[in-house]
């Protein structure tokens, strides 16, 4: 099993671009989250999912979007990238209590 | 949101020396659970303790579940250099649609 695969692994953006981060996992997991990382902040919630077709929002939802569509994809969208949205992002999913994090994309938006 | 705060911030120690961090809150939370993440890796899922009082191990390490439900500890025995990483700790509060507060991290560094 691949566990939890994100894509892509790097991603530099221009202020206003938009771009959807990819997440799938192979676990069959209901939960399914997405996490941003910055220095000195730690993880912080961005949206989540309790199954497919249902989303929700986090501690840090502001300017992003998200879908489940399918069971084992939860899409991050970034409509208007912002300089501020420089960071690293982790997709983690969990059956229910234990979550695993993918590798994580590191995105810089210039 | 809810905090949790974890120290130390970081520790910089000997090979073979053991080490504790801990996990504190001022709410109750359900599950505790202790992550490490190495540079450019996403974090990894160590231990994961579900009832008051509980004390787990894996290998060298030995987390705990605080009595009063609002705090956490991680011992790692003996360290060696891969044990060089951040450490976190993580909370489920209850009917939180299992969504975890993480601390801030522990920065662990060993010398040889």
């Amino acid at each position: 099993n691949a566990g939890v695969t994100q894509t892509p692994k790097f991603r530099v953006l221009k202020t206003g671009q938009s771009m959807t981060l990819l997440c799938a996992q192979d676990m069959n997991h209901e939960y399914m989250y997405w996490y941003r990382q910055d220095p000195g902040m730690g993880l912080r919630l961005i949206h989540y999912s309790v199954g497919e077709g249902t989303t929700a929002k986090g501690e840090v939802p502001d300017g992003y979007n998200v879908s489940r569509l399918k069971k084992q994809n939860f899409l991050l969208g970034l409509e208007s990238a912002a300089p501020s949205q420089t960071s690293v992002y982790f997709c983690a999913s969990s059956y229910p209590q234990e979550q695993f994090f993918g590798p994580g994309t590191r995105l810089t938006v210039l | 949101g809810q905090q949790l705060n974890q120290s130390p911030q970081s520790m910089f120690i000997q090979e073979g020396e053991d080490v504790s961090m801990n996990c504190t809150s001022s709410s109750i939370f359900n599950t505790w659970l202790w992550y490490k993440q190495d540079p450019g890796e996403g974090p990894v899922l160590l231990i994961a303790l579900y009832k008051a009082g509980e004390l787990t191990s894996n290998g060298r390490l030995t987390a705990q579940f605080g009595i009063t439900r609002k705090d956490s500890f991680l011992n790692i025995s003996a360290s060696i250099p891969s044990d060089v990483g951040i450490y976190f700790c993580a909370g489920q509060l209850s009917g939180s649609n299992y969504k975890l507060t993480f601390g801030k991290g522990t920065l662990l560094t060993v010398n040889p």
